[in-house]
């Protein structure tokens, strides 16, 4: 079955960064894009980025720009994602998430995410 | 960017109700929305993809419909276990975007 696993909780004073991992099981790592998504305690749902496994390039939401590093790891099916300069801001649940492509039309697309991880919080503290 | 405006923002029902929940995207994104639902401390959980595609699994009191800019999922019989946040997510153009949730309550 299809499973994302992510790294465990982290806590990080502002200023520092911090690196979460999102492992998955059960599909072909790379034929399937990843996104990453934040919730602020008590807040929605915030998109962050994507990754294509496959070749490795990504894109990262403006507001994230400069800030956010998404990696993978083909021999481990693994994920990454950094976030530097942290402030508190910041504090928050982070997921991975599986996101199928659609090829349709010839080209393929990033769609929308079916499988999540467990997500990880993220506390920013002094 | 696209934003995506979800309301009501809570509700409150009672079991067997009818609900329904509305997104408006502030420009066309074709049928490319898909609908969440949130239980606290719980990761999302995919429930209608491409508007009105029931994700396997999901119940048939589940239903979504729409295209362009006016989405809606429907909850024909609401069940103790629905008692969620619901989002809507538009994937048709970066950044992806979430409306801001419907809670939905026991009344």
């Amino acid at each position: 079955q299809v499973q994302l696993v992510q790294s465990g909780a982290e806590v990080k004073k502002p200023g520092a960064s911090v690196k979460v991992s999102c492992t998955a099981s059960g599909y072909t790592f790379t034929n399937y894009y990843i996104h990453w998504v934040r919730q602020a305690p008590g807040q929605g749902l915030e998109w962050m980025g994507i990754i294509n496994p496959s070749g490795g390039s990504s894109h990262s939401a403006q507001n994230f720009q400069g800030r956010v590093t998404m990696t993978r790891d083909t021999s481990t099916s693994t994920v990454y994602m950094e976030v530097t300069s942290l402030r508190s801001e910041d504090t928050a649940v982070y997921y991975c998430a599986r996101v199928p492509p659609d090829c349709s039309g010839g080209n393929c697309y990033s769609t929308n995410p079916d499988y999540w991880g467990q997500g990880t919080l993220v506390t920013v503290s002094s | 960017d696209i934003q995506m405006t979800q309301s009501p923002s809570s509700l409150s029902a009672s079991v067997g109700d009818r609900v329904t929940i509305t997104c408006r995207a502030s420009q066309g994104i074709r049928n490319d929305l898909a609908w969440y639902q949130q239980k606290p401390g719980k990761a999302p959980k995919r429930l209608i993809y491409a508007a009105s595609s029931l994700q396997s699994g999901v119940p048939s009191r589940f239903s979504g419909s729409g295209s362009g800019t006016e989405f809606t999922l429907t909850i024909s019989s609401l069940q103790p276990e629905d008692f969620a946040t619901y989002y809507c997510l538009q994937h048709n153009s970066y950044p992806l975007t979430f409306g801001g949730g419907t809670k939905v309550e026991i009344k």
